[in-house]
């Protein structure tokens, strides 16, 4: 079956733009994940979402946004970019909404902020 | 609130050698435990799970965790390392809050394996 697909995988913006990132799990899963690398804060949550509805937010400025569709897809939106957003975002999916079985990773966008 | 700690940032070892890399956590919710393996500019591959049965978990290419509570540690060990091991490995906790549920990294470890 088909992986969790993030597109696009690379990305050039320029400071005060804003970005839209996007990802389809796998199919039939309804919990999606975003996380933010960086080679100085490592891997950090974003916001976890479920059928829909945002469950948890990570420690980061409004600027980040997301939301999910009703066939699970989910858009991470960046507004106002600035160097620093420059990283790997990648996006996760699960079948239970415990995640206590782990998720899928996609392979990411690297978004590079000049 | 839970956390993770990588003890060693990177590891380096040679080829047929063991590997043992190093993880202690803590949470407040009953963890689901995790390794993953990120390869140079790809995604987080899920090299082995621990859901509370085993304490002993066996993953993917010979990679096996055990899961201590009274030590809080998971540390990931492979009898015999070769060349395509090397990679960061993140060692990973789950918890789920009774509303939403979060994965929090550690700081990962970099696997070198030499010749």
């Amino acid at each position: 079956k088909a992986g969790v697909t993030q597109t696009p995988r690379y990305l050039i913006k320029t400071r005060g733009q804003q970005v839209t990132l996007s990802c389809s799990p796998i199919s039939g899963h309804r919990s999606v994940s975003w996380y933010q690398q960086t080679p100085g804060q490592g891997l950090q949550f974003l916001f976890e979402y479920f059928s829909e509805t945002q469950r948890n937010k990570g420690n980061f400025p409004g600027r980040f946004s997301g939301r999910q569709f009703s066939n699970s897809r989910s858009e991470m939106n960046v507004s106002t970019l600035e160097l620093g957003d420059s990283a790997l975002y990648l996006c996760a999916s699960s079948l239970e909404a415990t995640g206590g079985n782990g998720y899928t990773f996609g392979s990411g966008t690297r978004l590079t902020v000049v | 609130a839970q956390s993770v700690t990588q003890l060693d940032s990177h590891v380096s070892v040679s080829e047929g050698t063991p590997v043992l890399l190093r993880c202690n956590y803590s949470s407040s919710y009953s963890p689901s435990l995790f390794w993953y393996v990120q390869h140079p500019n790809k995604g987080l591959q899920l090299l082995l799970k621990y859901t509370s049965a085993a304490t002993l978990v066996k993953g993917i290419n010979g990679f096996e965790a055990e899961f201590k509570k009274s030590e809080t540690s998971f540390h990931l060990t492979k009898p015999s390392a070769h060349m395509s091991d090397a990679a960061e490995y993140f060692c990973v906790v789950s918890a789920y809050t009774g509303t939403a549920s979060k994965l929090t990294f550690g700081t990962g470890t970099r696997l070198q394996v030499t010749l």
